[in-house]
């Protein structure tokens, strides 16, 4: 079974600075690992993924996320938030399958409610 | 527009009354899932449906019920034994069986009277 584990519930911070919100896996096998955001009132959208290869992946809003299989972590990052970032990221993973693609369902963590202010 | 659509936006329920919770999507999406969210607890699975007529249990399925007759469709009803209904509810579907990527509703907020 996979667990994930988001480890600041909130993360304020103002415009323009760096954020890093956190996120660490367990599992006894290989996984995919996902970040999800929702906005306020709204269902989530996915902001990036990795699956294989590189283990540094991007959205196009300016966010990216590494794979540290080490670690076991999947840290969100970006060097310059701006207000419309403000949003709850939620971190997800499942297990991968050895033919490809997933299997299982997505585990999710709780979620971390990212605050930028003016 | 291909998407998810969730209805009603809002739903209240009285004591002892069972609700149902509406989810089409027009994406062709072979699995379907409905999702639990409560504030600071993350999202958690209700229940889940892979093809049509057929589904399963996920982490909190006690209290409710769903059907997948269609596979555009797969309605939630939050039946009276579900004691603490008051929840933002999400539904996904994904292309393949796996969930890789999960495409999601806008939410449906049910409160108690």
């Amino acid at each position: 079974a996979q667990s994930v584990t988001q480890l600041d519930s909130q993360v304020p911070v103002f415009e323009e600075a760096p954020v890093e919100l956190r996120c660490n896996y367990s599992s006894s096998v290989s996984v995919y690992l996902f970040w999800y955001v929702q906005y306020p009132n709204q269902g989530l959208q996915l902001l990036l993924k990795y699956l294989s290869g590189s283990t540094l992946v991007e959205s196009i809003n300016g966010f990216e996320a590494e794979f540290n299989k080490s670690q076991t972590s999947f840290h969100l990052r970006k060097p310059s938030v701006h207000i419309s970032d403000t949003a709850e990221y939620f971190c997800a993973v499942s297990a991968a399958h050895r033919y490809g693609g997933s299997q299982g369902n997505l585990i999710f963590g709780k979620g971390t409610k990212l605050s930028v202010k003016p | 527009d291909g998407g998810i659509t969730q209805s009603p936006k809002y739903l209240f329920r009285k004591e002892g009354q069972n609700v149902t919770l509406s989810c089409e999507q027009n994406l062709n999406h072979d699995a379907m899932y409905w999702y639990r969210q409560d504030p600071g607890q993350g999202l958690r699975l209700i229940y889940y449906s892979q093809i049509v007529n057929d589904f399963q249990k996920g982490d909190i399925a006690e209290g409710y019920s769903v059907s997948r007759e269609k596979k555009e469709s797969f309605p939630l009803t939050v039946t009276s034994a579900q004691k603490n209904p008051t929840a933002f509810y999400l539904c996904a579907s994904s292309m393949g069986q796996g969930g890789e990527k999960l495409f999601f509703g806008s939410g449906t907020q049910l409160s108690v009277l």
